[in-house]
């Protein structure tokens, strides 16, 4: 089975700052999918960047950017120039591209923007 | 563009009693739909999902059932209500590959 391991529970970035987010994952499989999803005080999931394994290339989202290390199976979300905006939770989860679509889901960071 | 809906957004029910939590999604046709738990200070759980009408897999055995009368409609019930069952609801849909998920903005469940 798939683990995905989130090792900072709390992170904290001063506004307008630079923050990474770790992740690392485990599995035998070479074909999945990996994202971060944000979930704010309201509680609804969002969406922040989705990344396929097959793909050599970074994915980035404005401010929002991945580094993919597929041998080392890590999966790291870097914010740039934080807004206070960005508070949230955040979740690294993975999907196996053979499945029927069920996200695997780490533990989450809990990021504090500091003014 | 497609949305998702659920209600209600807080319940507060006394241990013993059913559960009914609903899940619509729009602007989309048959989307894959999964129901999530979030206990306090923790990560997701899946506890349903299914690829079309009918079609439910259960992830953990438990308390919970959850049906899909229509496309779009995703159903989470209980007979009976345990104080194990708090916690936060979330429903997602996806569709195609990658199957992407969008989650709706959740239910708060507190069994007392």
């Amino acid at each position: 089975a798939q683990t995905v391991t989130q090792s900072q529970p709390e992170m904290s970035v001063q506004e307008a700052e630079t923050v990474t987010l770790s992740c690392t994952y485990d599995t035998s499989e070479s074909d999945y999918y990996l994202f971060w999803y944000k979930q704010p005080p309201s509680r609804q999931m969002i969406l922040v960047i989705r990344q396929e394994a097959y793909k050599q290339q970074n994915a980035t989202e404005n401010r929002f950017s991945v580094n993919f290390q597929k041998a080392a199976k890590s999966f790291s979300l870097k914010i740039s120039d934080s807004q206070l905006g960005d508070a949230a939770m955040y979740f690294c989860a993975y999907e196996s591209g053979g499945s029927n679509y069920k996200l695997t889901f780490g533990k989450g960071t809990l990021l504090t923007v500091n003014p | 563009s497609q949305t998702i809906h659920q209600w209600p957004a807080t319940l507060v029910q006394p241990v013993g009693s059913p559960l009914s939590l609903e899940c619509t999604v729009e602007g989309t046709s048959n989307p894959n739909l999964y129901w999530y738990r979030q206990a306090a200070g923790r990560g997701l759980q899946l506890l349903f999902y299914s690829v079309g009408i009918g079609q439910i897999s259960s992830e953990v055995p438990q308390n919970l059932s959850a049906s899909r009368p229509q496309d779009r409609q995703f159903i989470l019930s209980s007979k009976k209500l345990l104080l194990s069952d708090s916690g936060f609801y979330l429903c997602a849909w996806s569709r195609g590959t990658p199957a992407t998920q969008y989650f709706g903005p959740g239910t708060r469940l507190t069994v007392l």
